[in-house]
Order: structure tokens, then C-alpha cells, then sequence
């Protein structure tokens, strides 16, 4: 069975930093597109970063590029997102989210999230 | 990037009836486009697929239609438990992205 579980979430200040992890389990996860994707309370979906496939190449929303960092630990099988100079726009619950087949970035499985706060 | 346009923002239907929620996208995505439900509380979850493909284990009355710029998710006749909001995604370029969703309302 397939699940993801993320963790790391937290209250922070502006300008603070948060590492997020989703520990996957059930599947190898390199094999698959992985991607994080955020919702602001009370509002809509908002992909934030991600892998296609076995691709080494991250992708970033321009709204974190250069401020987040996403990597993928094989041996432990998880996806991290470091998340740096953090404003208060970026509070949001971070979902973890994995593709239903290879390189195709549609996702068939969520993890329940990961809250994130930025404020003073 | 891409910009996805979902309208209207809210419909609001009774149970049995048929619920049409259109995705604008800003340039042509071909049929990467997909759809998804957001009920409260919990994670999306993937209805429709390259434009008009089910995933696994939804019901037939959810189906999806478009190429291009213009798509359509139809319910055929809204359940009790279809009362929710609809996002569309595209993967047709990086950054993928969503539609700011369609909540489907009881009237």
C-alpha cells in the first residue's frame, strides 16, 4: 500500500528557515514523479516544486525559486524541501504528492500534510 | 507559465442534477490536463486524466472533455457526496500548475 507521510512542519519567523520531509513507503520513489504542493488556509491548490521520474532535474514555482530546495534521499526513500527566507505568503499546509505512473505528473496519492506558519 | 482560468468560481445545483465546470488555460496545454476533488479536510484526489481518462475507481458519471485551451468536467447527475471543489492541473510545461477551483454547492 502506498503512503506518505510528511513531517517538519512548524511556527516560524520571517526570513526563518523549515526542512519538510515525506517518507514514502510502499513504492520506490525515484521511480515515480514526486512533487510538494501548498494550500494557503481557505485557499486554493499551488504546485511548489518537484521531480519528473527518475529526472535529477528540480522544478520550482517562480514564487520559491531560489528560496526552496527540493532532493530526494534513495536510501531512506524521502523527499525533503528545505525552505529558506520564508515570508508569511508561504503559509500553507505542504502536501506531498506522487504521480500514479513514471514520468507522468498527475497524482494519485497524498500525504494528509504538513502545516506551515510564518510569523512573528 | 501557464495560467489556468476555472469558472464559475461557485455552482450551485441540487442533488440529480448535471454540473458543467470549464478550465480556460492561457496557451495550449494539448490534453495535459487533469482534474481533481477537494473535499474539507482531506487531500485532493485525481478524477480525470490526460483531458478525458477516469482514474481508477471513479464513478462514469464524472467525465472530462477538451484539448487546446478549453476544457470541460461534466457530472452527470450531482450524488450527495460530489458537493465539493474542482481544481484543474496541467503538465503541459514546468511549473506545473492548478486552476484556482470551482466549488460545487447545494442549492
Amino acid at each position: 500500500e502506498v503512503q506518505l507521510l510528511e513531517s517538519g512542519g512548524g511556527l516560524v519567523q520571517p526570513g526563518g528557515s523549515l526542512r519538510l520531509s515525506c517518507a514514502a513507503s510502499g513504492f520506490t520513489l525515484t521511480s515515480y514523479s514526486m512533487s510538494w504542493v501548498r494550500q494557503a488556509p481557505g485557499k486554493g491548490l499551488e504546485w511548489v516544486s518537484g521531480f519528473s521520474g527518475s529526472g535529477e532535474t528540480p522544478y520550482y514555482a517562480d514564487s520559491v525559486k531560489g528560496r526552496f530546495t527540493i532532493s530526494r534521499d534513495n536510501s531512506k526513500n524521502t523527499l525533503d524541501l528545505q525552505m529558506n527566507s520564508l515570508r508569511a505568503e508561504d503559509t500553507a499546509l505542504y502536501y506531498c504528492a506522487k504521480s500514479f505512473s513514471g514520468s507522468y505528473n498527475w497524482f494519485d496519492s497524498w500525504g494528509q500534510g504538513t502545516l506551515v506558519t510564518v510569523s512573528s | 507559465e501557464i495560467v489556468l482560468t476555472q469558472s464559475p468560481a461557485t455552482l450551485s445545483l441540487s442533488p440529480g442534477e448535471r454540473a458543467t465546470l470549464s478550465c480556460r488555460a492561457s496557451q495550449s496545454v494539448s490534453t495535459y490536463l487533469a482534474w481533481y476533488q477537494q473535499k474539507p479536510g482531506q487531500a485532493p484526489r485525481l478524477l480525470i486524466y490526460d483531458a478525458s481518462n477516469r482514474a481508477t475507481g471513479i464513478p462514469a458519471r464524472f467525465s472530462g472533455s477538451g484539448s487546446g485551451t478549453d476544457f470541460t468536467l461534466t457530472i452527470s447527475s450531482l450524488e450527495p457526496e460530489d458537493f465539493a471543489v474542482y481544481y484543474c492541473q496541467q503538465r503541459r510545461k514546468w511549473p506545473l500548475t492548478f486552476g484556482g477551483g470551482t466549488k460545487v454547492e447545494i442549492k
